[in-house]
C-alpha cells in the first residue's frame, strides 16, 4: 500500500518569497505522483502530475515539481508566490498498474502575506 | 463544458437521518470515486466505481453506502450508521487517458 506525508501542515510566507512544499510517499511499486491544489470550499484542482521521463516537472500558476526516486520525494516549488498562491495543498500518489486510486497526503496550509 | 456537478453545497440534517448527496459528471468518465475530508485529515476514500453497476468499498465505507445505475451518477448516502457524519465530501471521476481526476466542488454537510 502507498503512503504520501506531507513534512509540513502550515507554511507562511511573505509575498514575493520563494516557497517549498515538501512530499515524502512510501511504495513497494512504481507510482505516478501528484500536487493539487485546494482554495477555501471548493474542490481540488491539478496543479502538475510526474508520470514518467523528466523528473521536473512544470504545472500551472508557475509552480514545478522535481521527482527524486532515490529519496522517495516530490516536493512543489515557486520562485516567487503571490497573495493568490494562498490555498492548501495536496501532494498524492497512485500506483502504477494497480487499481488506479489517488491515495492524499494530509495537506499543507500556504499562507502568503504581503 | 464538461464537469463534475454535486449537490446540494451545504446540507443540514438531523442526527439519526440518512442523506443522499449526488454526484452527476458529463465527461464520459467511467471511474468514480467518493472522498472524505476533515480539517488536518487530508481526502480519505469512502467508495469507487470503475463501471456502472459495480463499486468498491474504500478505506472508510463504514456507514456509508452507494449505488451505480448509469455512468453519469454516483449518488453517496450517508446513513445514521455513521458515527461522525460531519464532514466536507468530494466527489471525483477519472479520465483513462490524462491519469487525472477531476474533482466536484463539494458538499459540506453538517449533522446537529
Amino acid at each position: 500500500a502507498q503512503s504520501v506525508t506531507q513534512l509540513d501542515s502550515q507554511v507562511p510566507v511573505f509575498e514575493e518569497a520563494p516557497v517549498e512544499l515538501r512530499c515524502n510517499y512510501s511504495s513497494s511499486v512504481s507510482v505516478y505522483l501528484f500536487w493539487y491544489v485546494q482554495y477555501p470550499n471548493q474542490g481540488l484542482q491539478l496543479l502538475l502530475k510526474y508520470l514518467s521521463g523528466s523528473t521536473l516537472v512544470k504545472g500551472i500558476n508557475g509552480f514545478e515539481a522535481e521527482f527524486n526516486k532515490s529519496q522517495t520525494s516530490f516536493h512543489l516549488r515557486k520562485p516567487s508566490v503571490h497573495i493568490s498562491d494562498t490555498a492548501e495543498y495536496f501532494c498524492a500518489v497512485m500506483d502504477q498498474g494497480g487499481s488506479e486510486k489517488l491515495v492524499f497526503g494530509k495537506g499543507t496550509k500556504l499562507t502568503v502575506n504581503p | 463544458d464538461g464537469g463534475i456537478t454535486q449537490s446540494p453545497k451545504y446540507l443540514f440534517r438531523k442526527e439519526g437521518q440518512n442523506v443522499t448527496l449526488s454526484c452527476e459528471q458529463n465527461l464520459n468518465h467511467d471511474a468514480m470515486y467518493w472522498y472524505r475530508q476533515d480539517p488536518g485529515q487530508g481526502l480519505r476514500l469512502i467508495y469507487y466505481s470503475q463501471i456502472v453497476n459495480d463499486f468498491q468499498k474504500g478505506d472508510i465505507a463504514e456507514g456509508y453506502s452507494v449505488s451505480r445505475e448509469k455512468k453519469e451518477s454516483f449518488p453517496l448516502t450517508v446513513t445514521s450508521a455513521q458515527k461522525n457524519p460531519t464532514a466536507f465530501y468530494l466527489c471525483a471521476s477519472r479520465d483513462p487517458y490524462r491519469f487525472g481526476y477531476t474533482f466536484g466542488s463539494g458538499t459540506r454537510l453538517t449533522v446537529v
